[in-house]
């Protein structure tokens, strides 16, 4: 079964506008990391927060991470229509493997 | 582009077929990790192997089976096909085994069609 869990499954917003995402997982990670794929195409990898951070940047984008919820959230500020992709939360469960599991994700649409 | 290559980019072959899939990882990344991606399964993940040793394993079927050479590169062979296996197949590659946190880069996939 999954470990990830995304809310929502979609958004649309106008650009200009910010857009979060959140995660649940189920059990206890080494660290979380979000990426993006654009339409059937590979991922790419966003940003990594450890278990031991709280909160990570990285240009527009801001990840929180709360292991005592099991969750995370990623904030896009200032959408853009390029931003229009699917975008994934990973868990790595253990520091001996990069092995990642993979949530469901969340289709993001930015409208122009 | 991410360093990772991925070949061929579409297969397209018949059930009961045997394929390989390889890939290429980034210069001096020494792990390499297989995922499945389908509409009803999401993104799985196969099997890793780090510096042509298996190290991790996830729900990979017994149909399947991996290897990484001398020269890094790894190869996914899938045999006796059936339709479910129709998917986007990701190669993904890291510097190390994962230890501390590493990110992972991606190849554009190989787009398997069983028919």
């Amino acid at each position: 079964s999954q470990q990830g869990e995304e809310d929502p499954q979609a958004l649309s917003i106008q650009e200009g506008e910010n857009a979060t995402m959140n995660c649940s997982y189920k059990t206890s990670i080494n660290n979380l990391q979000w990426y993006r794929q654009n339409s059937g195409r590979g991922l790419v990898h966003l940003i990594l927060i450890r278990s031991n951070e709280r909160e990570k940047h990285s240009g527009r984008l801001r990840v929180t991470l709360d292991t005592s919820k099991k969750s995370s959230s990623l904030l896009i500020t200032a959408s853009r229509a390029a931003d229009t992709a699917s975008y994934f939360c990973a868990t790595a469960l253990s520091s001996n493997t990069g092995k990642l599991i993979f949530g469901q994700g969340t289709t993001l649409q930015v409208k122009p | 582009d991410s360093g990772v290559t991925q070949t061929p980019k579409h297969l397209i072959t018949a059930t009961g077929q045997r394929v390989t899939l390889r890939c290429s990882p980034r210069s001096g990344d020494l792990s390499v990790y297989w995922y499945q991606q389908s509409l009803d399964q999401g993104l799985q993940f196969l099997i890793q192997y780090y510096n042509g040793e298996e190290r991790a394993k996830g729900n990979i079927l017994e149909r399947f089976s991996a290897q990484q050479f001398p020269d890094l590169h790894s190869e996914l062979n899938l045999s006796s096909l059936e339709l479910g296996d129709s998917a986007l197949y990701f190669c993904a590659s890291s510097v190390a085994t994962g230890g501390g946190g590493t990110e992972a880069f991606f190849g554009q996939g190989t787009r398997l069609t069983v028919v």
